[in-house]
């Protein structure tokens, strides 16, 4: 059964510093992770992409991915008000299906 | 300019009826998707459609048929709505077949059964 684990949360951060958000995935063979924003009511939307071991950077979200670990988290710097929202994880398997984690919901506090 | 659309937004009917969603996304992506998340937000997949053929088929009742008359559109019908259809049906689409493209997703339907 594949799988993503991801902490529901919510994860509550002041504004201002840095969030960190979590998942493991149980596909060992899986090249492809995708981190998903979701505001209430609305629709998923790409934020972040990853493919190789190490860090990605897109301004103020940093994706690392740790394939022996089966780990990929993303970190928020300078957490904003409008960061608040569920951040859903995702990998791509062998049958180019995604496999989604329920997500962590994120608060950030002004 | 949408590039995933979906309708209607809201549908609201009784049990027992049928209803259809409608996509149609204007990426040029040759797989389209349905998607269901309940009340507790969890995304399932539900079918996906690879150049008009079905390739994914999750273990859904057959209330659920997929048409696709072309490959920028995939419909939605729902025979004998029940109560536990109520959730909302995201439809997306992808470029498959190549490990670096992301789905990319319609605004919803919130369909709720009376």
């Amino acid at each position: 059964q594949k799988e993503v684990e991801q902490n529901s949360g919510p994860l509550s951060v002041p504004e201002g510093a840095i969030a960190s958000l979590n998942c493991t995935y149980s596909d060992r063979v899986s090249q492809s992770f995708f981190w998903y924003r979701q505001y209430s009511g609305k629709s998923p939307e790409l934020i972040m992409s990853i493919y190789s071991n190490g860090d990605k950077e897109d301004g103020r979200f940093t994706a690392q991915l740790n394939k022996a670990s089966q780990y990929v988290s993303l970190l928020i710097r300078d957490s904003q008000p409008s960061d608040s929202a569920t951040y859903l994880c995702a990998f791509m398997d062998s049958n180019y299906q995604l496999i989604w984690g329920a997500g962590t919901k994120l608060i950030i506090k002004p | 300019d949408t590039a995933v659309s979906q309708t209607p937004k809201y549908l609201v009917t009784q049990m027992g009826n049928d209803k259809s969603i409608k996509c149609e996304q204007n990426l040029g992506h040759d797989t389209m998707y349905w998607y269901k998340q309940d009340s507790k937000k969890f995304l399932k997949i539900m079918f996906s459609y690879n150049n008009k053929e079905l390739i994914i088929n999750e273990t859904v009742p057959n209330r659920f048929s997929p048409k696709s008359p072309d490959k920028a559109h995939l419909n939605l019908h729902i025979n004998s709505l029940e109560l536990g259809d109520s959730a909302v049906y995201f439809c997306a689409s992808s470029q498959a077949g190549e490990y670096n493209q992301p789905q990319h997703f319609g605004d919803g339907t919130r369909l709720s059964i009376l």
